[in-house]
């Protein structure tokens, strides 16, 4: 399985501020993925990258931005946290071999807006 | 657009029974993945089972197996031999080929009962 990491586990925030989470890998793959997970939602895209510097809008990326700079972290900033953002959020790999592969998953990142 | 339906939000099971959980989904796109992952209490995702849509047969893997009627666009995941430790929810998703937005359904909650 690919080594993948996501730091903090949990967070407590306040609205309005800003909060970053990363998700760090160690096994070279080209495409990862933001997802946040919500009841009744499955997981639902926010974003996802297939490169270094090289990213694209989700199904929910309104309030998002994200970043890669190094092939193994991919980070997730709520510029301003809203209450709507409190969820989980979970970052995947794929490494891209074959265009149908599956998705490994982080453990999830839970993060409550206060 | 909803691409993947669950349509049970919960099931309930006797201990070393067979169990069903549906998914239906939608596409247009001759080439496809389904995939089928378990969520524990714990809330890591984990990998369960993957069909093609050029797949002749039914995938497989140890005692989970996918009843994948194409014509019907169903993935249903079969469990036989349920154990306690079957107790998760349970997601189905697809990813049309080219696509880089793996859908969620909502996922059904399993309880496997002693």
């Amino acid at each position: 399985d690919a080594g993948i990491t996501q730091s903090p586990r949990h967070k407590v925030t306040e609205t309005g501020t800003p909060v970053t989470l990363r998700c760090h890998q160690t096994e070279n793959h080209r495409y990862m993925y933001w997802y946040r997970q919500d009841p009744g939602h499955g997981l639902r895209l926010i974003h996802y990258s297939y490169g270094v510097k090289d990213t694209d809008k989700g199904e929910v990326s309104d309030g998002y931005s994200v970043s890669r700079s190094k092939t193994e972290d991919f980070l997730l900033t709520l510029e301003s946290a809203t209450s709507s953002q409190t969820s989980v959020y979970f970052c995947a790999l794929r490494d891209g071999l074959s265009d149908m592969g599956g998705y490994t998953f982080g453990s999830g990142t839970r993060l409550t807006v206060v | 657009a909803q691409k993947i339906t669950q349509t049970q939000p919960g099931m309930f099971v006797q201990e070393k029974e067979a169990v069903t959980l549906d998914c239906t989904y939608d596409t247009s796109d001759p080439s496809y993945g389904l995939f089928w992952y378990k969520q524990p209490s714990s809330g890591e995702m984990i990998f369960l089972i993957y069909q093609g849509s050029y797949d002749q047969q039914n995938a497989t893997e140890g005692r989970y197996s996918l009843n994948f009627q194409k014509a019907r666009k169903s993935a249903n995941l079969v469990i036989s031999a349920s154990q306690l430790g079957d107790s998760a929810m349970y997601f189905c998703a697809m990813r049309e080929q080219g696509d880089n937005d793996m859908r969620f359904g909502a996922g059904t909650r399993l309880t496997v009962k002693p």
